[in-house]
């Protein structure tokens, strides 16, 4: 119930590829979805988030298509670029509460050749 | 840009003994956690702190774990008595009143 499935593991693009990397949850009781992108040696940092009540966020070359019915949502990233070679992970968790303990996904690791 | 920092970056200690990581969260920030990631593996939930008390704590984190806010401004993670099992990288995050969790560098433990 409190798992958090995420594909692939990993993932090899070319530049100005679109990279989509899938998750799918189990608790409905979730209603926060973070991104969060990992480099080599470092913590993850938020990329982007989405809320239920909404089937699409876009920030910049980062998309997140959220589908409630399927308990499922996913990552896209536009015109990638070697820059964004990392791995991503896909969370989940329940707001508002006073742990709001993240629940993550195994990790993709992406790879945008030049 | 405010962050979280931690220390130490590296620590390396026998089996059987105490360590003690440190954190320093974003200032004003209510809600405090503690992950691990054990080398090639997903990120996992230890611990949450918020009040002054543990809120919620996983199955790993059991009696050899404790945690600390000693000072109002640092946050601990103790574990009493490591074990072969406890290497990773220890994250500490922490939170204001909006929904993100902002992440530190982590501290990777490596127990001999």
């Amino acid at each position: 119930q409190q798992q958090v499935k995420q594909s692939p593991q990993s993932l090899i693009v070319q530049k100005g590829g679109i990279p989509i990397i899938n998750c799918a949850y189990e608790n409905t009781a979730f209603d926060y979805f973070p991104w969060y992108q990992q480099f080599p040696g470092k913590g993850p940092a938020l990329l982007i988030a989405i809320r239920p009540d909404v089937s699409e966020k876009k920030e910049g070359r980062f998309t997140i298509s959220f589908n409630k019915s399927a308990k499922q949502f996913s990552l896209h990233i536009m015109d990638s670029q070697p820059g964004d070679s990392a791995t991503y992970f896909c969370a989940a968790s329940k707001l508002p509460s006073n742990t709001g303990k993240l629940i993550f996904g195994q990790g993709t690791t992406l790879q945008v050749k030049p | 840009e405010p962050e979280v920092t931690q220390t130490p970056s590296h620590q390396v200690t026998q089996m059987g003994q105490e360590v003690i990581l440190r954190c320093v969260p974003i200032s004003n920030h209510l809600y405090f956690y503690w992950y691990r990631q054990i080398l090639g593996q997903k990120v996992e939930f230890l611990v949450s702190f918020y009040n002054n008390e543990i809120s919620e704590k996983s199955e790993i984190f059991d009696d050899q774990f404790s945690v600390e806010r000693p000072d109002g401004s640092n946050f601990t993670l103790k574990i009493r008595s490591t074990k072969l099992e406890d290497s990773a990288m220890y994250f500490c995050a922490s939170k204001g009143g909006q929904e993100t969790q902002y992440f530190g560098p982590g501290t990777r433990l490596l127990v001999l």
